[in-house]
């Protein structure tokens, strides 16, 4: 199984419609979470931080239910700009630092 | 402005020829890793440092190493490169290790 897991997609969705992606993490030790963004051929880039409280910023908001060890991105009014893959990550610690990605949901808005 | 720099941004290199990728950092971040990145495994983490003279191995070592002699440099080395490491590599730093991690560009490596 692997560490951190989500829909790989693609999610094919119009302009102004909300979308959810959803992650899974294995590792019950883990201890922050964030969201990155990663445009083609870029570098990923931290899009948020997730808290257990939940967290939202403008169009986005996170969420983490550490009990289901599930992360949660909801994007409301998608944009064409927001096309990209998301990247649920986690950060272990124990001894060691670490983050470990999932393997990207893919998002494509189209007019 | 606060970057991650990496370079060469693309390099095509010989089976067996040493190589180096430099990383800098000009946020004073204590923590730098490399990753690679390939299609179908997302980033795996290669080697990270949590401070000057302090490296650790992380999911995929074999084949690569690295130094941290100054806090703001963080170079990844390819001793004798295999067509196995054509990937695409990203350095990245983070004030805290919990706060988040900046990227460079990324490098695209290709072994031949």
């Amino acid at each position: 199984r692997k560490e951190v897991e989500q829909d790989p997609g693609p999610f094919n969705v119009p302009e102004g419609a909300t979308v959810a992606f959803n992650c899974t993490y294995s590792n019950s030790a883990s201890q922050s979470f964030f969201w990155y963004r990663q445009d083609c051929r870029k570098e990923p880039k931290l899009l948020m931080s997730v808290y257990s409280s939940g967290n939202e910023d403008g169009r986005f908001t996170a969420q983490l239910n550490r009990a289901s060890q599930y992360i949660s991105l909801l994007i409301r009014d998608s944009k064409l700009s927001d096309s990209a893959t998301y990247l649920c990550v986690v950060h272990a610690m124990g001894g060691y630092n670490k983050l470990i990605f999932g393997a990207g949901t893919r998002l494509a808005v189209h007019p | 402005e606060a970057q991650v720099t990496q370079n060469p941004r693309y390099l095509i290199t010989v089976t067996g020829k040493k190589l180096t990728v430099t990383c800098s950092q000009n946020m004073n971040h204590e923590y730098m890793s490399w990753y690679r990145q390939d299609p179908g495994l997302g980033l795996r983490q290669i080697y990270y440092s949590m401070n000057v003279e302090v490296t650790d191995k992380g999911d995929v070592p074999e084949g690569y190493k690295v130094s941290r002699k100054e806090k703001r440099n963080f170079p990844l080395i390819l001793e004798s490169p295999s067509p196995n490491q054509t990937s695409l590599y990203f350095c990245a730093s983070s004030l805290e290790g919990a706060d988040g991690y900046t990227f460079g560009s990324g490098t695209r490596l290709t072994v031949v």
